[in-house]
């Protein structure tokens, strides 16, 4: 059964940082490019950041939101991808999912994390 | 960016009626492979969005046969033929010719 579990988030100062996990079991995680997609309350989807496997050179891209702030990173040995948050804003508050990219869209998620930004 | 408009539904919409709804791409998402990058995306409440239609009309694994995908290079409609309550949430669609990988606003399907 494939599974995608994110953690790590939570309520976080502004201009802090923290780093989000998506632990993932199912699959050869090392075959696939990975993301990072959120939504703010009651809001749509953004997509934020794209990691690719070994064969690309582990490539990244971003969002232009969150480019300079935002690092995605994935360890191939334990199937997990993450995304280190810095700096972060009010506007970052939203729920996190990690999904998994196959060909050209997204086709397993996570359900998702909460990240709240508040003093 | 891209951008992705989403038309809105007649809500709420009957129990076994058909709703079809539009996206609008800035740009033609037409690639010289042949293939069109639109995805369609169901979000139902409370829950992680799950993959409905890739390529513009390519259902994917396990999506019921109610919902077809269609369009041309900037136009794009997904249809939900008898409208069930498993279908109540919000659809999205999605570009992935280019990067920002833009979403619709989305569209809130509501059952009559």
């Amino acid at each position: 059964e494939m599974k995608l579990e994110e953690s790590g988030g939570g309520l976080v100062q502004p201009g802090m940082s923290v780093k989000l996990s998506c632990a993932t079991s199912g699959f050869t995680f090392s075959d696939y490019w990975m993301e990072w997609v959120r939504q703010a309350p009651g809001k749509g989807l953004e997509w934020v950041a794209e990691i690719r496997n070994k064969a690309n050179n582990y490539a990244t891209y971003y969002g232009k939101s969150v480019k300079g702030r935002f690092t995605i990173s994935r360890d191939d040995s334990k199937s997990i991808v993450y995304l280190q948050v810095n700096s972060i804003r009010s506007e970052d508050t939203g729920i996190y999912y990690c999904t998994r990219r196959r060909w050209a869209f997204f086709d397993y998620w996570g359900q998702g994390v909460m990240v709240t930004v508040s003093s | 960016d891209i951008v992705m408009t989403q038309g809105a539904l007649p809500n709420p919409v009957p129990s076994g009626e058909s709703a079809s709804i539009t996206c609008q791409s800035s740009k033609s998402l037409l690639y010289s492979d042949g293939k069109t990058y639109l995805n369609w995306y169901l979000q139902r409440p409370g829950q992680s969005p799950q993959l409905l239609i890739y390529w513009m009309s390519t259902r994917a694994s396990g999506v019921s046969d109610r919902f077809s995908g269609s369009g041309s290079g900037t136009d794009f409609t997904l249809k939900i033929s008898r409208v069930e309550a498993e279908d109540v949430g919000v659809y999205y669609c999605q570009q992935f010719l280019e990067f920002p990988r833009t979403f619709g606003g989305g569209t809130k399907l509501e059952l009559k």
